[in-house]
């Protein structure tokens, strides 16, 4: 069946550095790919999706592209900041009807002055 | 944008006592919602599927006659944990699927004391 797996956090990382947070997928036919922050004690928000091969998902600063030859789409943010500290699921849909977002299990990152 | 509203935004109930979950969508009709758990710095568990004017479809252990979903309306679908005990506490988050993508409620923390 279709999975997501994405690297194990916690991501420690100071103000204006580099994040790349990895995720892979498998599934059978052209998912669509999303990446979500999930600030604490709140819900999950988009932060960006692509929807077919070789698309690139941009959204305050975070870029990811869907890469179907490496089953990838790596997060990445040139300059990290304090307010980016969060919890960050990579997802995959199917886009059938009636079918749920299949989530990654999270990446924490946290991000210190 | 698409909008889902969910309440309460916490709850703590006695054991023994049922709590009701709302999941709204404001400004679209949404056939199917999706009930998702979030145990402590892990990732969303899908629970159920709920489509409008049928029965929801349950995720493999997940106990229907506890977590009781009705999708009476288009907008409105609602998560009832029955008979709750400590070991139902959790986050509980709504979605749902506005193709291309999926909103998300922002979660109802349940203590259940």
């Amino acid at each position: 069946g279709n999975s997501v797996t994405q690297m194990e956090g916690p991501v420690t990382l100071s103000e204006e550095a580099f994040l790349t947070i990895n995720c892979t997928y498998t599934a059978t036919g052209y998912p669509s790919l999303f990446w979500y922050v999930q600030y604490p004690g709140e819900g999950l928000q988009l932060l960006l999706k692509a929807t077919k091969a070789d698309d690139k998902g941009s959204n305050k600063g975070f870029e990811a592209t869907y890469r179907k030859e490496t089953t990838s789409f790596h997060l990445e943010k040139g300059s990290v900041q304090v307010s980016d500290s969060a919890v960050y699921f990579c997802a995959l849909s199917d886009d059938q009807a009636g079918t749920a977002l299949i989530f990654g299990k999270g990446t924490t990152l946290s991000v210190s002055s | 944008g698409a909008v889902v509203s969910q309440h309460p935004s916490w709850v703590i109930c006695k054991s023994g006592t049922s709590v009701k979950i709302e999941c709204r969508s404001l400004d679209f009709q949404a056939t199917t919602m999706f009930w998702y758990r979030q145990f402590p710095k892990q990732s969303l568990m899908l629970m159920a599927t709920s489509n409008e004017g049928s029965k929801a479809t349950y995720e493999q252990g997940v106990e229907k006659d506890k977590f009781l979903i009705n999708h009476a309306s288009l907008t409105l679908s609602t998560l009832t944990v029955t008979s709750a005990h400590p070991e139902d506490s959790s986050f509980y988050i709504c979605s749902a699927a506005q193709r291309p993508g999926y909103t998300f409620g922002s979660g109802t923390r349940l203590t259940v004391v």
